[in-house]
């Protein structure tokens, strides 16, 4: 059974660094075709793709966000993380990690943790 | 960046009828466009993968349908656990881009 579950640190202020933690079980991200992607969504609004990182390390960011992303993976401890620095008020959102499945050129997102929501307050 | 532009917004429907929604994409996606539906204060779950793929355990009366640059979700027989919100997300090229959501509500 594959599941996720994102931990934030649920309120920070403006000019500081964000950071996520996915920790995952029921399938491993040193398996071919495995990857782990993150995604945000303001409160009432659509999903917005930030990060993937996959089994073999490949990176791939968003530019929108300006350099302001960091992924990584802790391959042994079934994690997964997201850093965003300099954050404001417009990164206030519920973020989403979720799995990568890769196959054949197609990719998907086919399990997702529930979302940890992240406000960005003074 | 590719833009995914999606239609209706929103709309209403009966138990037991048939409706579409469509992904028009900015440039050819050469089928790589997956569907999720969100129910609300819920996670998305995914539905279909290279535009007409469905997932295991995904209810017959969804599928997919499209090529190049136009993609669709059919959900025939709307039932009362279909009312949620659907995205489209193409993944043909980073960076990956969503669809805005339709909206679906059972009359």
């Amino acid at each position: 059974q594959v599941t996720l579950k994102e931990s934030g640190p649920g309120i920070l202020q403006p000019s500081q660094t964000l950071s996520l933690t996915c920790t995952f079980s029921g399938f491993s991200l040193s398996t071919y075709g495995m990857g782990v992607g993150w995604i945000r969504q303001p409160s009432g609004k659509g999903l917005e793709w930030l990060a993937n990182i996959w089994w073999d390390d490949d990176k791939y960011y968003n530019p929108s966000l300006k350099n302001r992303l960091t992924i990584s993976k802790d391959t042994s401890n079934n994690q997964a993380f997201l850093k965003i620095t300099n954050v404001d008020t417009a990164d206030t959102a519920t973020y989403y990690c979720a799995r990568l499945n890769y196959y054949s050129g197609a990719h998907w997102f086919a399990y997702w943790g529930q979302g940890t929501l992240v406000t960005v307050s003074s | 960046d590719i833009q995914m532009t999606q239609s209706p917004a929103s709309l209403s429907a009966s138990l037991g009828e048939t409706v579409s929604i469509e992904c028009l994409a900015s440039e050819d996606i050469y089928n790589n466009l997956a569907w999720y539906q969100q129910k609300p204060g819920k996670s998305p779950q995914f539905l279909i993968y290279y535009a007409s793929s469905l997932q295991d355990g995904v209810p017959s009366r969804f599928s997919g349908s499209g090529s190049g640059t136009q993609y669709s979700l059919k959900i025939n027989s709307l039932e009362s656990e279909d009312a949620a919100t659907y995205f489209c997300l193409q993944d043909s090229e980073y960076p990956w881009t969503f669809g805005g959501g339709t909206k679906l509500e059972l009359k």
